[in-house]
């Protein structure tokens, strides 16, 4: 069965510089949660959309934005990268409707900022 | 919003005895609970979950159980191996909107002694 791909699977990047880090949930599903994972801590729920609209926030930075696309990935723009954005970011989808809304995770890609 | 609390941090049990996780959540919203397994730089992995209109689940050496009145919910690994040595994340969500992020405990690294 297919599941959620993310890519890239490991990026570094410098202090200051950007990232954009892309998710290709499951198909036919219609949600996606972006959650960041620092060393040691839990995930934590950054930003999610239904049907290419955002339906909730969390303890994102304005410096991250991200969209839903047409075709259902989204994507995560990261700009003037910290020190403390070095974090595991995996992306989940769902589908809300009729289907039991599991989240399904994908591998995550793993952010080094040197 | 939810917060969730989870203990022990740490938990150490020889191979064969059992193990018992327990978490509080405090958002009486919150109608669905899964419990995820996550070893090193991998994805968090569902193992068992539940809702809230259930009061006690088991899947063959897993067994969850909850106590909505009191906001309480556990987890009981019994006969453990030394492949249960993960990190294992209560949840909490609010299933069924199409806002059902996940808010994660703080984790509890279990060790099985051999």
């Amino acid at each position: 069965a297919a599941g959620v791909i993310q890519s890239p699977r490991h990026l570094i990047k410098e202090k200051r510089e950007t990232a954009t880090l892309k998710c290709y949930p499951i198909p036919r599903h219609d949600t996606v949660y972006w959650y960041q994972q620092g060393p040691g801590q839990d995930p934590q729920f950054l930003i999610s959309f239904y049907e290419k609209m955002q339906s909730d926030k969390g303890s994102i930075p304005d410096r991250f934005s991200a969209q839903q696309f047409s075709d259902y990935h989204s994507e995560l723009n990261m700009s003037s990268l910290e020190l403390g954005d070095s974090a595991l970011y995996f992306c989940a989808s769902s589908l809300v409707v009729g289907a039991g809304d599991e989240q399904f995770f994908g591998p995550g890609t793993r952010l080094t900022v040197l | 919003g939810e917060n969730v609390e989870q203990h022990p941090s740490t938990l150490s049990v020889q191979e064969g005895d059992s193990a018992v996780i327990k978490c509080t959540y405090s958002d009486s919203a919150s109608n669905y609970f899964p419990w995820y397994k996550q070893e090193l730089g991998k994805r968090p992995q569902l193992i068992i979950d539940i809702r809230s209109n259930v009061g006690e689940k088991k899947d063959q050496r897993i067994a969850v159980t909850l106590n909505k009145t009191a906001k309480h919910f556990s987890l009981h690994i019994t006969e453990t191996q030394p492949e249960d040595s993960a990190v294992y994340f209560c949840a909490a969500s609010n299933r069924g909107s199409s806002a059902s992020k996940i808010i994660f405990g703080s984790g509890t690294r279990l060790s099985i002694r051999p």
